[in-house]
C-alpha cells in the first residue's frame, strides 16, 4: 500500500476487555514497530519485528501486551484485561530493512478504556 | 538511559519568520536522529533523517543539523507558513531498534 495502515482508527472498550489492533505496513518493508503515545508526550517504543520474529520486545509494559506478525507483513497488537491506563494512541511504523532507514508511521489507533 | 529534550515546548510566530527548534540528548553514542511532524489527531510524518556520520540534512525550507559530540540537533524552518503549524518531534536511535522521542515543540504560525 501507499502508507502504513492501521485499524481501527478509534476503539472504546470497557475495563477488563480484550483488544486487538491491526497494522498493515508499507509493501516490501521488512521492519515493523509498535509505539504508544499518551497525550502531550512523545511516542514510547513497544516492540520491533524483523520479518516474522520479534527482534526486540523490551518496550512491552507487562505480560498483558503481546504482538504477532505471522507472515512477515500484517501485525496485530493484542492487549488483555485492559486497564484505564492503557488509554493512548497506538502507533505502528515500518521501514525498508531496519532502524537505520527512515521510519514511516501510520495514523494510529486511538484506544480509550472506560 | 537516553533522554531527549526539546525546547521550546511551544512557539508562536508570525508568517514569514525564520525559526529554530532545538533538540538535545544525553547519550551522544547515537546511530541516527530523525525529525518528525505531527498534526493534531494524526500520525507522524518523517521530515529529515541524519545519520551519525552526517552534520546536516536539507529538504526544501527545512534544514536539520547534528552535533553529536555536544548532544544537540536543530531544525531550521525558513520563511514559515501557516501550513507549518504542527508539533515537531525529535527522535534518536541509540542502540538496537528503538527510537527515543522528545516531547515535541508545538509550533503555531500566524497569518
Amino acid at each position: 500500500g501507499a502508507g502504513v495502515s492501521q485499524t481501527p482508527s478509534n476503539k472504546v472498550t470497557e475495563k477488563g476487555k480484550y483488544v486487538e489492533l491491526r497494522c498493515d505496513p508499507i509493501s516490501g518493508h521488512t521492519a515493523l514497530y509498535w509505539y504508544r503515545q499518551s497525550l502531550g508526550q512523545g511516542p514510547e517504543f513497544l516492540i520491533y519485528f524483523q520479518g516474522t520474529g520479534a527482534a526486540d520486545d523490551s518496550g512491552l509494559p507487562n505480560d498483558r501486551f503481546f504482538a504477532v506478525r505471522p507472515e512477515g507483513s500484517v501485525s496485530t497488537l493484542k492487549i488483555q484485561r485492559t486497564e484505564r491506563g492503557d488509554s493512548a494512541v497506538y502507533l505502528c511504523a515500518s521501514s525498508l530493512r531496519g532502524p537505520g532507514n527512515t521510519i514511516y508511521f501510520g495514523e494510529g489507533s486511538w484506544l480509550t478504556v472506560v | 538511559k537516553q533522554e531527549v529534550t526539546q525546547i521550546p515546548a511551544a512557539l508562536s510566530v508570525p508568517e514569514g519568520e525564520n525559526l529554530v527548534l532545538n533538540c538535545s540528548f544525553t547519550d551522544s553514542a547515537i546511530y541516527n536522529l530523525q525529525w518528525f511532524r505531527q498534526d493534531p489527531g494524526k500520525g507522524l510524518t518523517s521530515l529529515l533523517l541524519i545519520q551519525s556520520s552526517q552534520r546536516e540534512q536539507t529538504s526544501g525550507r527545512l534544514n536539520a543539523s547534528l552535533d553529536k559530540s555536544s548532544g544537540r540537533s536543530t531544525l531550521y524552518i525558513a520563511a514559515s507558513q501557516p501550513g507549518d503549524s504542527a508539533t515537531y518531534l525529535c527522535a534518536v536511535r541509540t542502540s538496537g531498534s528503538r527510537l527515543t522521542f522528545g516531547e515535541g515543540t508545538q509550533l503555531t504560525v500566524n497569518p
